[in-house]
């Protein structure tokens, strides 16, 4: 079964800093995976989804990600953090499932908090 | 941009009562999820229905949660009776189903069961 582990539960930069959240996944097959934002009481927002094609991913609000089959990681970063980024940042690793059928089904790590210090 | 509905926003009740949820997924969206994300964890996948079906409630605890979709559209998630354990943020997701389609979240309903 796939399974997703966020290293550092907390993280915490300056304004303008650069921006480093980990994420190593655990899977038997090529992953799909997904880097998501909660801010408080809210739903889940997608920032980047990597699905095979170019191994490094752009999302919106300028984070990006680079899958690294060797390393099994997929960590998230953008260059000068933003006030506006402190939020609750999930990594999620999609099963496949036979046929294909069971696609979507996201397994989600424990989430890291992005704390941004003017 | 279209957005998946979901009701209440926040919901207190007693525990052994019974309570209910409403999600209404975005138009033309086949897969619907329900997770439930206890607070400071991740989101945990409840049951997923292709259109009408069921095609994974293997985390669901049968014993007191339901869920449908009757008409493949709008779903409701049930728990009777409610315990204190129960106390989460209740998430609604949709999907086309496409193998490359991400998830669309809700904006949940935070369940607190006193």
């Amino acid at each position: 079964a796939q399974s997703v582990t966020q290293l550092g539960s907390h993280v915490s930069v300056s304004e303008g800093a650069l921006v480093l959240l980990r994420c190593n996944y655990s899977s038997s097959v090529p992953p799909y995976l997904f880097w998501y934002v909660q801010y408080p009481n809210q739903g889940l927002q997608l920032l980047l989804k990597y699905t095979s094609a170019a191994t490094l991913v752009k999302g919106i609000n300028g984070f990006e990600a680079e899958f690294k089959k060797s390393e099994t990681s997929f960590h998230l970063t953008k260059p000068s953090a933003h006030m506006s980024d402190a939020a609750e940042y999930f990594c999620a690793v999609s099963d496949l499932g036979a046929g294909g059928t069971s696609y979507g089904k996201l397994t989600f790590g424990q989430g890291t908090i992005l704390t941004v210090h003017p | 941009e279209a957005e998946v509905a979901q009701s209440p926003r926040y919901k207190i009740t007693e525990k052994s009562q019974a309570v209910a949820f409403w999600c209404d997924p975005i138009s033309g969206h086949a897969t619907l999820y329900w997770y439930r994300q206890i607070l400071g964890q991740g989101p945990e996948l409840l049951v997923q229905f292709q259109d009408e079906s069921v095609v994974d409630d293997s985390q669901l605890p049968k014993d007191r949660f339901s869920a449908e979709r009757l008409k493949g559209v709008d779903s409701t998630l049930k728990i009777q009776p409610a315990e204190l354990g129960d106390s989460a943020m209740y998430l609604c997701a949709s999907s086309p189903g496409q193998y490359n389609s991400p998830l669309h979240f809700g904006n949940g309903t935070r369940l607190t069961v006193t």
